[in-house]
């Protein structure tokens, strides 16, 4: 099955600086890749998300880029506000698992004043 | 946008009793539940799918007698922890796809067993 591994796993960044969180999978087959912010205790909440055919996807001060052939996707915060504090998730889709999610480990990002 | 209504937001239940959770897709048609848990400081791991009529999917490891799921319309799926102990505690989280590959998630039930 899928495989999804995600760094760092803790991230402390000054506010106003960039964040970048990097996974890779380990289905080819997987095409869509989308990311999650967890809040503490709260369910995960769609942030942005990318699909195969695409190469880079913009929303505001969140971007992801997609790398199929080396099978990694990275999501890149500009501007961190403290707001930003949360557990990132990504996650990625296997068709031939009937898609199911299957998620990375997580990356708790810090935004420090 | 799509909403799944999850509740109770958190239970506290004394050991060997039993806890019901349930997820509601508020305005699209869920045929298909995902029901995962999360640890402190891990990530979700899927525990098992609900289908729509039909008999729930459970991933390796997880207990079907003790995780009954039911799936009985097209917005609103059950999961029932039974006979709960306390490392059953755990934060228990539902998602839906809402449209092709696009996935909602509940906000989450946290049970703590006494």
């Amino acid at each position: 099955g899928e495989n999804v591994e995600q760094h760092p796993s803790t991230l402390s960044v000054q506010e106003g600086d960039s964040a970048v969180i990097k996974c890779t999978y380990s289905d080819s087959a997987s095409n869509y890749f989308p990311w999650y912010k967890q809040e503490l205790g709260k369910g995960p909440q769609l942030i942005i998300d990318i699909r195969s055919n695409v190469g880079e996807k913009k929303d505001q001060r969140i971007a992801v880029t997609l790398n199929k052939t080396a099978k990694h996707f990275s999501l890149h915060i500009t501007e961190t506000q403290p707001e930003d504090s949360a557990v990132y998730f990504c996650a990625a889709i296997s068709t031939g698992t009937a898609s199911k999610l299957t998620f990375g480990t997580g990356t708790r990002l810090q935004v420090t004043l | 946008g799509a909403v799944v209504s999850q509740h109770p937001s958190w239970v506290i239940c004394k050991s060997g009793t039993s806890v019901k959770i349930e997820c509601r897709s508020l305005d699209f048609q869920a045929t298909t539940m995902f029901w995962y848990r999360q640890f402190p400081k891990q990530s979700l791991m899927l525990m098992a799918t609900s289908n729509e009529g039909s008999k729930a999917t459970y991933e390796q490891g997880v207990e079907k007698d003790k995780f009954l799921i039911n799936h009985a319309s097209l917005t609103l799926s059950t999961l029932t922890v039974t006979s709960a102990h306390p490392e059953d505690s755990s934060f228990y989280i539902c998602s839906a796809p809402d449209r092709a590959t696009s996935y909602t998630f509940g906000s989450g039930t946290r049970l703590t067993v006494v």
